[in-house]
């Protein structure tokens, strides 16, 4: 199985602050990689898909780049409503991967 | 708009079996693949099982292979996942989600995952 490894775990940044969260893969996955937001007692939401394309809806604060084995989620202005969980998933393989998640709290 | 509900969560003993239903509403529900995703207490989401459109594709985490079987009704709209030989690992919330293939293809990959359920509890002790 392709495995996923997100750093860092966890992160505490402030409101306006610019955050990047890497993900990376034990083998290459081309650009076939996803990133969830999922806030407590709440379904995950899809951010990003293809490695770089913003689902609609999704504001445009937030980006990703990568392909190969290394990808990045970024967020260039943290809001209020950004503190969560994030996760990347590979679709490369139907093992759908997730990473083990990065938590985004409060400084 | 796009609804997905998840139903059939509960109490199982370990050894036993379950079936969770995915009931999809506002998308044309045969056009589209379907996957369970699961997340225990505390812990991170888990790839289960994905199915084509037409049922015709399955694929499974090795964690449940052979003991989990994936399904769909399209006459009813409905998904669902057949647990079996349950194991206090399988204790999760599982979650149902639209796939979305990245180039329109029916193949099971690569997809997004685009709508989720709100997700169904399975408890797994004796």
């Amino acid at each position: 199985d392709i495995q996923m490894t997100q750093s860092p775990s966890s992160l505490s940044a402030s409101v306006g602050d610019r955050v990047t969260i890497t993900c990376r893969a034990s083998q290459s996955i081309s650009s076939h990689l996803n990133w969830y937001q999922q806030k407590p007692g709440k379904a995950p939401k899809l951010l990003i898909y293809a490695a770089s394309s913003l689902q609609s809806g999704v504001p445009s604060r937030f980006s990703g780049s990568g392909s190969g084995t290394d990808f990045t989620l970024t967020i260039s202005s943290l809001q209020p409503e950004d503190f969560a969980t994030y996760y990347c998933q590979q679709s490369y393989r139907t093992s759908y991967t997730f990473g083990q998640g990065t938590k985004l709290e409060i400084k | 708009e796009v609804q997905l509900v998840e139903s059939g969560g509960g109490l199982a003993q370990p050894g036993g079996s379950l079936r969770l239903s995915c009931a999809a509403s506002g998308f044309t529900f045969s056009n589209h693949a379907m996957h369970w995703v699961r997340q225990a207490p505390g812990k991170g989401l888990e790839y289960v099982s994905a199915i084509s459109s037409n049922g015709g594709s399955t694929s499974y985490a090795s964690s449940v292979e052979g003991r989990f079987t994936i399904s769909r009704d399209n006459s009813k709209n409905t998904l669902y996942l057949q647990m079996g030989s349950l194991r206090a690992e399988d204790m999760a919330v599982y979650y149902c989600a639209r796939g979305l293939h990245y180039y329109g293809s029916g193949s099971l990959s690569p997809h997004y995952f685009d709508s989720w359920g709100q997700g169904t509890l399975v408890t797994v002790s004796s």
